[in-house]
């Protein structure tokens, strides 16, 4: 089964920083990587996906994601963080011929000014 | 496209109570699961169903039915509250987007069992 290591539980950032969120995964088979974000009181929303193809994934607001096959890594990057970015952000692998998806714990972030 | 929605928003139950969480989506998407979302464990897979009649479980299911007689709708029942049983809970849905399962997800009922 596959599982998902989110390296750092709290991140705090001065607005206009970069900042980078560590994801690790385990299989032994294909998978498919995401990046999910919750505001506050809300639900996930996608914010970028690896499926195939190239390795560097761009998202919405700013967000990239490099995918490491070797060391099973999926690590998340903003060169410049605003106030609006707080938020826990999460993680999540699926095994390519299957629905379930399993999430990392979650990583907060808190931008300040 | 109102999405995925969830009812209620807010639910106290007292021990040994049931209810029931309503989802439902205007997406037509084949697949659709529920989550519950505990501090310091992200999200964990409760009960998933590929289509209408077929559902199975997932991660931590004790406590939970579902069934699903439509594409729409995924209820989920609590068949008699627990304290542990206290959490966010988010349904979710999907389709085969790119040849991957992207999920869409509700604003989540926040459950209290006292």
């Amino acid at each position: 089964a596959q599982s998902v290591t989110q390296l750092d539980s709290q991140v705090p950032v001065f607005e206009e920083a970069p900042v980078e969120l560590r994801c690790n995964y385990s299989s032994s088979v294909s998978v498919y990587l995401f990046w999910y974000v919750q505001y506050p009181n809300q639900g996930l929303q996608l914010l970028l996906k690896y499926l195939s193809g190239s390795t560097l994934v761009k998202g919405i607001n700013g967000f990239e994601a490099e995918f490491n096959k070797s060391q099973t890594s999926f690590h998340l990057r903003k060169p410049s963080v605003h106030i609006s970015d707080t938020a826990e952000y999460f993680c999540a692998v699926t095994l390519t011929n299957d629905y379930k998806l399993s999430f990392g714990a979650g990583t907060t972030v808190t931008v300040r000014a | 496209n109102a999405g995925v929605t969830q009812t209620p928003k807010f639910q106290v139950l007292k021990t040994g109570q049931s209810m029931t969480l309503q989802c439902a989506q205007d997406m037509n998407h084949e697949y659709m699961s529920w989550y519950r979302q505990d501090p310091g464990m992200g999200l964990r897979l409760i009960h998933y169903s590929v289509g209408a009649g077929i559902t199975d479980q997932g991660e931590v299911p004790n406590g939970y039915n579902v069934s699903r007689s439509t594409t729409e709708d995924f209820p989920l029942r609590l068949l008699s509250a627990a304290p542990s049983q206290t959490s966010v809970y988010f349904c979710a849905s999907s389709y085969r987007g790119q040849g991957a399962y992207e999920q869409y997800f509700g604003p989540g009922t926040r459950l209290t069992v006292t």
